[in-house]
């Protein structure tokens, strides 16, 4: 079965740090594009990065860019979402997704929610 | 870049036949036939309805369909049943390498 699966959501205070992880399985993960998507509770769907198979092509939306950083094990079948200096506004539940060609995005992950407060 | 606009609700009978539209800029939907819609349902994680404008995945119904003029695309979701009730969201590639999304349409039958 293709899947994804996050991990490393949870309760963390303004200004902190957290480090999600997705881990693939089912499929032959090195030429994937990974993309993290988020929602806000109640809210839509925000793209916020993107990360290659090989590595080269790593895309930020404005709302994250300079505070996370994304990167990939291929050996480890996994993508990693580095997320520093963290705003009450980053709440959300995080997804990772495979982009099979330009927002073929499927599947999804389940998410893991990330709550920043004080 | 502002999200993709996208009406906040459309309903419909069952049987009967909605579109939803969704308005961007000549930097993403104007500039690609990169234009994808997804269906979440509450508490669920998002599902894949219709890439590159107007193509349906593999298991998706064909009462789904995509189209797109200009810098404006919509979906149609045709013969509504019940199980259509959800949260629909166009998105679009962009000329900054970027991935946009609409901000939603609660479809309701």
């Amino acid at each position: 079965e293709v899947q994804l699966v996050e991990s490393g959501g949870g309760l963390v205070q303004p200004g902190e740090s957290l480090r999600l992880s997705c881990v693939a399985s089912g499929f032959t993960f090195t030429p994937y594009t990974i993309n993290w998507v988020r929602q806000a509770p109640g809210k839509g769907l925000e793209w916020i990065s993107y990360i290659s198979g090989d590595y080269r092509r790593i895309f930020y939306s404005d709302s994250v860019k300079g505070r996370f950083t994304v990167s990939r094990d291929n050996a480890k079948n996994s993508v990693y979402l580095q997320m520093d200096s963290l705003r009450v506004e980053d709440t959300a539940i995080y997804y990772c997704t495979r982009d099979m060609s330009y927002i073929q995005f499927e599947p999804w992950g389940q998410g893991t929610l990330v709550t920043v407060s004080s | 870049q502002s999200a993709l606009t996208q009406p906040a609700s459309v309903s419909g009978s069952p049987g009967q036949s909605i579109t939803i539209s969704c308005t961007g800029t000549s930097s993403d939907i104007g500039a690609y036939n990169y234009v994808s819609w997804f269906q979440q349902h509450p508490g669920k994680a998002p599902k894949l309805m219709i890439s590159d404008v107007s193509v349906r995945p593999s298991g998706v119904s064909n009462r789904f369909s995509g189209s797109k003029s200009g810098t404006t695309a919509s979906l149609t979701i045709s013969g509504l049943q019940a199980e259509d009730e959800a949260d629909y969201y166009c998105s679009s590639y962009t000329s900054f390498h970027t991935v946009i999304f609409g901000g939603g349409t609660k479809v309701t039958v």
